[in-house]
């Protein structure tokens, strides 16, 4: 079964530095999807992404965010500059894009656990 | 995005019948209802996703009325494996990943 996977697994960073998440989504797909989950909080959305470029953010995504299709296969979070609070799970997820009965089941990787110190 | 409103948390034994029920008022006309199932520490995964009537797959059946202003889930003797965060999502196509997920129903299965 095809699936969206996602590197790294877990990372460990400081403050102030910058972190790049990765995300291969499905490869018939072409909406991508990035989330976050604070401990014990619900799944926040952050940013969807199609056809090279943002389709829409939350008041979440700011700045200190940005996405990136860099070739064919990847899609990536980038934080600029890491505060302790982006300290959560982030999952990227993809879902396809039909011309008609798109129902958008979404796909999501195992997620990147981010810890800021 | 239609809000949708779920019991926080369910506790319920093995091989019992569950049923989660979610409330979605403002749903619209175009919009499906799908069901995510969330362990600790890992992404949602899809259950089952339906527009209207009853869905069944392998592992569930979605009851949706004529109003389509609710919705519920049901699980068939469930097991510990069960004990998860459900999620309902309403929306339709590229929206339905345009929202945060809700707060989730935490199912707690006992032996």
């Amino acid at each position: 079964e095809p699936e969206v996977t996602q590197t790294p697994s877990h990372q460990v960073t400081q403050m102030g530095q910058e972190v790049i998440l990765r995300c291969v989504p499905i490869s018939n797909h072409l909406y991508f999807y990035w989330y976050r989950q604070i401990l014990g909080q619900k799944v926040e959305f952050l940013v969807s992404f199609y056809n090279n470029e943002i389709s829409e953010k939350s008041e979440i995504f700011d700045d200190q965010f940005s996405v990136e299709r860099p070739d064919g296969s990847n899609f990536t979070l980038k934080i600029r500059s890491t505060k302790l609070e982006d300290s959560a799970m982030y999952f990227c997820a993809s879902s396809e894009v039909r011309l008609a009965g798109n129902t958008g089941e979404l796909f999501f990787g195992e997620g990147s656990r981010l810890t800021v110190l | 995005l239609a809000k949708t409103t779920q019991p926080i948390s369910m506790d319920s034994y093995e091989g019992q019948e569950v049923n989660i029920t979610c409330s979605h008022n403002n749903i619209a006309t175009n919009d499906y209802i799908t069901w995510y199932q969330q362990f600790p520490s890992q992404g949602p995964r899809f259950i089952i996703q339906g527009y209207k009537t009853k869905v069944t797959n392998e592992v569930a059946s979605l009851f949706i009325p004529a109003d389509r202003k609710s919705s519920t889930l049901s699980l068939p003797r469930v097991s510990l494996s069960d004990t998860a965060v459900y999620y309902c999502l309403v929306g339709v196509g590229t929206n339905a990943g345009k929202s945060t997920f809700g707060d989730g129903t935490t199912l707690t299965v006992k032996p």
